[in-house]
């Protein structure tokens, strides 16, 4: 069975440069969570999009930006990256926005920031 | 506020004993799901079980067992006769019912995991 693709699966940035995080969610699922992981920390929500629309925020810093396309495959976008930022990052999607639908999880993007 | 703890941050024990992860949640909804993932080394999240607020039945699937308690607000997971590749990190997320036009979106929150490490 399909799963949730993500692409790069390791990122090594500097101090200050972008970086583009791609999740492409199981086909005809309409719904994308994104979500930080620390080093030693629990998944932390981002942000999501149901049907390319932005769906709910959480606590993500303003340099970070996202998007939902229309093939429903979505990007972080992230600028004037800090060390802090170092991270896994995880996509998961879901056929829509209820709470009985389950969440499959992408193998994550690890993010080191130099 | 939505909120999960997971007490134990760490937990070792060896091989064949059984091992039980505590998960106490805070919701004021009446409405919502539990689910607990396992995140091995390599770092996927991989999902367990998934159990909706009206539905306190404990379920066992193999080596795997989950105690749902609405009444503390519980939902621990025992590990029966616990092997190495077990451990990893376990984390219990807690997710509540999406209303349309109530702004719930079904996004997890997590507990802090426990890491469990079994010992040959």
């Amino acid at each position: 069975a399909a799963g949730v693709i993500q692409s790069p699966r390791h990122l090594i940035k500097e101090k200050r440069e972008t970086a583009t995080l791609k999740c492409y969610p199981i086909p005809r699922h309409d719904t994308v969570y994104w979500y930080q992981q620390g080093p030693g920390q629990d998944p932390q929500f981002l942000i999501s999009f149901y049907e390319k629309m932005q769906s709910d925020k959480g606590s993500i810093p303003d340099r970070f930006s996202a998007q939902q396309f229309s093939d429903y495959h979505s990007e972080l976008n992230m600028s004037s990256l800090e060390l802090g930022d170092s991270a896994l990052y995880f996509c998961a999607s879901s056929p829509g926005l209820g709470a009985g639908n389950e969440q499959f999880f992408g193998p994550g993007t690890r993010l080191t920031v130099l | 506020a939505q909120k999960v703890t997971q007490a134990q941050t760490e937990i070792s024990v060896v091989e064949k004993e059984d091992v039980t992860l505590d998960c106490v949640y805070e919701t004021r909804d009446t409405t919502y799901y539990l689910f607990w993932y396992k995140q091995p080394p390599s770092g996927e999240l991989v999902f367990l079980i998934r159990r909706n607020s009206f539905d306190e039945q404990n379920e066992i699937s193999g080596r795997y067992s989950w105690n749902f308690q609405k009444s503390t607000s519980s939902f621990n997971f025992t590990i029966t006769a616990s092997q190495v590749v077990d451990s990893a990190v376990y984390f219990c997320a807690l997710r509540y019912a999406y209303e349309h036009g109530s702004g719930n979106t079904g996004k997890l929150i997590f507990g802090q995991g426990t890491t469990l490490q079994v010992k040959p």
